[in-house]
């Protein structure tokens, strides 16, 4: 399986700040999800972009995709203590019947 | 509410026990997914399936073993031939093909003894 790689692996910053995380991928991709994982908790989903999109919106988040580049971006702007958790890249692969996750980024936002 | 419950929240195995863990959706999804996740890891798929009465091994299959007699019940058990079964496992449903977006549970943590 081809899980996509998340960057940095780890990121703390303080409340306020921008928080910017990476996922790169091998293959080619339907579509690319990103989901947050409190510590002991199961994942939930953040947003969804499509192989056609080149950035998203919801909220305080931004999604950008660059296929050419095979790489997406999850921005988080304006954050808060309550963002602290692990953020995960998921690929769809084309011709898949899953997701691959990746090793996600563990954010620690500093009040 | 609609949701997906696993149970139990934790679980306390001894070595050569088989256990199985239980997942429910009341979405009306027709996909579902097993993963394992150990320490500071990604999410390794175990099994999936489809549609009910069909399932499919994932990436990490060897020492598990699945049934989906119905489409809101997906339970997995670890037998004894799973060498390192000591991890936390997430359950997740989706409406039907894989690539769309998954709904988790909040997990199982088992441990073996």
């Amino acid at each position: 399986s081809q899980q996509g790689e998340e960057d940095p692996q780890a990121l703390s910053i303080q409340e306020g700040e921008n928080a910017t995380m990476n996922c790169s991928y091998k293959t080619s991709i339907n579509n690319l999800q990103w989901y947050r994982q409190n510590s002991g908790r199961g994942l939930v989903h953040l947003i969804l972009i499509r192989s056609n999109e080149r950035e998203k919106h919801s909220g305080r988040l931004r999604v950008t995709l660059d296929t050419s580049k095979k790489s997406s971006s999850l921005l988080i702007t304006a954050s808060r203590a309550a963002d602290t958790a692990s953020y995960f890249c998921a690929t769809a692969e084309t011709g898949a019947n899953n997701l691959f996750f990746g090793t996600g980024t563990r954010l620690t936002v500093i009040p | 509410d609609g949701g997906i419950t696993q149970s139990p929240k934790y679980l306390f195995r001894k070595e050569g026990q088989n256990v199985t863990l239980s997942c429910e959706q009341n979405l009306n999804h027709d996909a579902m997914y097993w993963y394992r996740q150990d320490p500071g890891q990604g999410l390794r798929l175990i099994y999936y399936s489809q549609i009910v009465n069909d399932f499919q091994k994932g990436d990490i299959a060897e020492g598990y073993s699945v049934s989906r007699e119905k489409k809101e019940s997906f339970p997995l058990t670890v037998t004894s031939a799973q060498k390192n079964p000591t991890a936390f496992y997430l359950c997740a449903s989706s409406t039907g093909l894989g690539t769309d977006t998954q709904y988790f549970g909040p997990g199982t943590r088992l441990t073996v003894l």
